[in-house]
């Protein structure tokens, strides 16, 4: 069976301090992943998409990006972090085939002072 | 860009009570699910819809899809404690999901 992993679970950084926020996959191969943000009370935004190694989508301009170094492995990172980037990070995947149920990880909470 | 809008964005109902949450979106689409959201937790899937007329059932939940509409519905059966949750939406389109702005679910005993 497929499982997802992200880490850490909580994150306390300050203001202009650099980021990196890791998921990994296990139990399927060349899956799409996902990253969103959840702002506190507030819906889904998505951040980053990526189809395979490499291969990166942004969809919201800020100072966050994005990389997958590897097939099941998904990276966000920051070099300087915004008050306004607190909020719970959710990485996802999905199959990428006939239909595209995204599952999620437990997420990570990060809280910039 | 695809729009997806729920409502009500908050309910509180008492027990036993039954109760429908909508989605609406704005193009068509074939695939609809639906999650739950725990505070403080991550998203669980709950249904999953791909056709029109599609419908699930899940205990007191359950979900339907008219993409002729373009709606779907989540309707709530005799409701119980355990339903308080937030309940989103999201449809399918490309290699994206768009997310309705959910629904904040409290049952009161």
């Amino acid at each position: 069976s497929q499982t997802i992993h992200q880490w850490p679970a909580t994150l306390v950084q300050p203001v202009g301090s650099p980021l990196s926020l890791e998921c990994t996959v296990e139990g399927t191969s060349n899956p799409n992943l996902y990253w969103y943000r959840q702002a506190a009370g507030r819906g889904l935004q998505l951040l980053f998409y990526s189809v395979g190694i490499g291969q990166i989508s942004s969809e919201v301009p800020q100072n966050l990006s994005a990389s997958r170094p590897q097939d099941r492995q998904f990276i966000l990172s920051s070099k300087k972090l915004l008050l306004s980037d607190s909020g719970f990070y959710l990485c996802a995947w999905s199959e990428g085939s006939s239909y595209n149920e995204q599952f999620f990880g437990p997420g990570t909470r990060l809280t910039v002072l | 860009e695809l729009k997806v809008e729920q409502n009500p964005l908050f309910l509180s109902m008492q027990e036993g009570k039954n109760y429908t949450i909508y989605c609406n979106y704005s193009t068509t689409s074939d695939r609809l699910y639906w999650y739950r959201q725990d505070p403080g937790k991550s998203l669980e899937s709950l249904f999953v819809l791909l056709s029109n007329g599609a419908v699930k059932q899940e205990g007191r939940l359950m979900a339907s899809l008219d993409t002729k509409a373009r709606l779907s519905t989540l309707h709530i059966t005799a409701a119980v404690h355990d339903l308080s949750a937030t309940y989103f939406c999201a449809v399918e389109g490309g290699n994206q999901f768009y997310f309705g702005t959910g629904t904040s679910l409290t049952v009161i005993p």
